[in-house]
């Protein structure tokens, strides 16, 4: 596609409850990352894969959280068992070539509210 | 959440007047990035540093990696209405890693 494009842009749940994000990556890019990002703070690191592999998931704040690619293209986050202090924006973000130039190309992201 | 440290955390500025914010980290990084952040969007590359010492402009904007490794200053020029948002700067750390600082929003008055 022509960028990186996130779904639901909006999510409202239960607290309780699980939910699925996802992202479509800008159409050959290797590199995927995931982020949250809390109002008026920056981006902060969750997890990342190149192609299929999950390169590192050390920001993922705890087990309920995970993170799959399994294509190598389209990647989804999934939050069990949601709680409100889960409520951020999440942002997902791509690049040709992770190690190259560092230029994440980032979503419009995801909104979360748990209740 | 690891995070680089940036300052100021807000300016107040007259349209016109040069601007400079910096980041500061505890780590050594390899790559040193800067990002705008827009209201309702997702951050946008601004410049990217790879040389300790390097100093990069791009238009209006002037950013260098410090020769520590550890800091980054950015510089606006002649600042206009539309510098407003939020200004990151990004750290590469391990490879492929990207750790982002706290910010520094920018407000620009006519």
């Amino acid at each position: 596609g022509a960028g990186v494009s996130q779904s639901p842009r909006y999510k409202v749940t239960k607290r309780g409850q699980d939910v699925a994000l996802r992202c479509d990556p800008i159409s050959g890019h290797v590199s995927l990352y995931w982020y949250r990002q809390a109002l008026g703070q920056g981006p902060e690191f969750l997890t990342y894969f190149n192609y299929e592999a999950q390169q590192d998931k050390s920001g993922l704040p705890n087990d309920r959280f995970s993170a799959e690619r399994p294509e190598g293209s389209i990647s989804t986050l999934t939050i069990q068992r949601t709680e409100q202090r889960d409520s951020a924006m999440y942002r997902c973000a791509s690049s040709l070539v992770g190690r190259d130039t560092g230029e994440l190309f980032f979503g419009e992201g995801s909104r979360l509210t748990v209740l | 959440g690891q995070q680089l440290n940036q300052s100021p955390q807000s300016m107040f500025i007259q349209e016109g007047e040069d601007v400079s914010m910096n980041c500061t980290s505890s780590s050594i990084f390899n790559t040193w990035l800067w990002y705008k952040q827009d209201p309702g969007e997702g951050p946008v590359l601004l410049i990217a540093l790879y040389k300790a010492g390097e100093l990069t402009s791009n238009g209006r904007l002037t950013a260098q990696f410090g020769i520590t490794r550890k800091d980054s200053f950015l510089n606006i020029s002649a600042s206009i209405p539309s510098d407003v948002g939020i200004y990151f700067c990004a750290g590469r750390w391990l490879p492929d890693k990207l750790i982002f600082g706290t910010g520094t929003r920018l407000q620009v008055f006519p």
